[in-house]
C-alpha cells in the first residue's frame, strides 16, 4: 500500500498569512495527488486534483504543486473561512485510494 | 448538479451487519460518467476509503476491508448500498458515500454516523 504523510499535523496562522502544507507518498505516485478542505461536521471538498489543478470553484488563493513522492498545497493569503482541516489523497495505485492524515489549520 | 445523502440506522449491535443507503439525485447514478463510493470516518480521525462499484455492478473494495464489505446498485431506485458485516466498535464511525471520477471523490453526501454498540 502507499502511504501518504501530511507535515505539519497542525498549523496556527492569521489571517492574510500564506501558508504550506506537505504531503509526501511513499512510492513515486506521478502527479495523482488530490487535496481536500474539511470543516468541522461537514463532508470534504475537493480542492485541487492531479497535483495542481483547481477544482471548478474554489478560490485561486489555493494551489498545488508538485509530483513524484512531494506535493504542497499553499494558500496564499489565509482567509477566515480557510480555517479547517486538509487532506491529500493519492488516486495512483487503483482501485484502492487512500489519505493522508490530515492537517489541522488553526487560527493563531 | 448530482447530491447524495445517507440513509440507515445510527446504532448497530456488535457482530451484526451495518446497511446503510445512497440515495442519488440531480442525475441517473446510470448515466456512466461516475463511479459510487463509501468512506468512513471515525470521529477525530482521518479518512478511509471502504469501496466503489460502477453501474455495470462491478466492485473495488479496500483490502483490510474486503472479507466483510459488500456494495451494490439499485439503479431503478438510483440508489447504492454499503454492507459491513460482524462489526465491532472500531466500526464506528461517520459513513460518507461519493461519486468518484478518476479514483477523486468528487461530490460527498453529508455522512451519517453509525454507532457500534450494544
Amino acid at each position: 500500500d502507499i502511504q501518504m504523510t501530511q507535515s505539519p499535523s497542525s498549523l496556527s496562522a492569521s489571517v492574510g498569512d500564506r501558508v504550506t502544507i506537505t504531503c509526501r507518498a511513499s512510492q513515486s505516485i506521478s502527479s495523482y495527488l488530490n487535496w481536500y478542505q474539511q470543516k468541522p461536521g461537514k463532508a470534504p471538498k475537493l480542492l485541487i486534483y492531479a497535483a495542481s489543478s483547481l477544482q471548478s470553484g474554489v478560490p485561486s488563493r489555493f494551489s498545488g504543486s508538485g509530483s513524484g513522492t512531494d506535493f504542497t498545497l499553499t494558500i496564499s493569503s489565509l482567509q477566515p473561512e480557510d480555517f479547517a482541516t486538509y487532506y491529500c489523497q493519492q488516486s495512483y495505485s487503483t482501485p484502492s485510494i487512500t489519505f493522508g492524515q490530515g492537517t489541522r489549520l488553526e487560527i493563531k | 448538479q448530482v447530491q447524495l445523502q445517507e440513509s440507515g440506522p445510527g446504532l448497530v449491535k456488535p457482530s451484526q451487519t451495518l446497511s446503510l443507503t445512497c440515495t442519488v439525485s440531480g442525475g441517473s447514478i446510470s448515466s456512466g460518467s461516475y463511479y459510487w463510493s463509501w468512506i468512513r470516518q471515525p470521529a477525530g480521525k482521518g479518512l478511509e476509503w471502504i469501496g466503489r462499484i460502477y453501474t455495470s455492478g462491478s466492485t473495488n473494495y479496500n483490502p483490510s476491508l474486503k472479507s466483510r464489505v459488500t456494495i451494490s446498485v439499485d439503479t431503478s431506485k438510483n440508489q447504492f448500498s454499503l454492507k459491513l458485516s460482524s462489526v465491532t466498535a472500531a466500526d464506528t464511525a461517520v459513513y460518507y458515500c461519493a461519486s468518484e471520477i478518476a479514483a477523486r471523490p468528487i461530490r460527498w453526501g453529508q455522512g451519517t454516523l453509525v454507532t457500534v454498540s450494544s
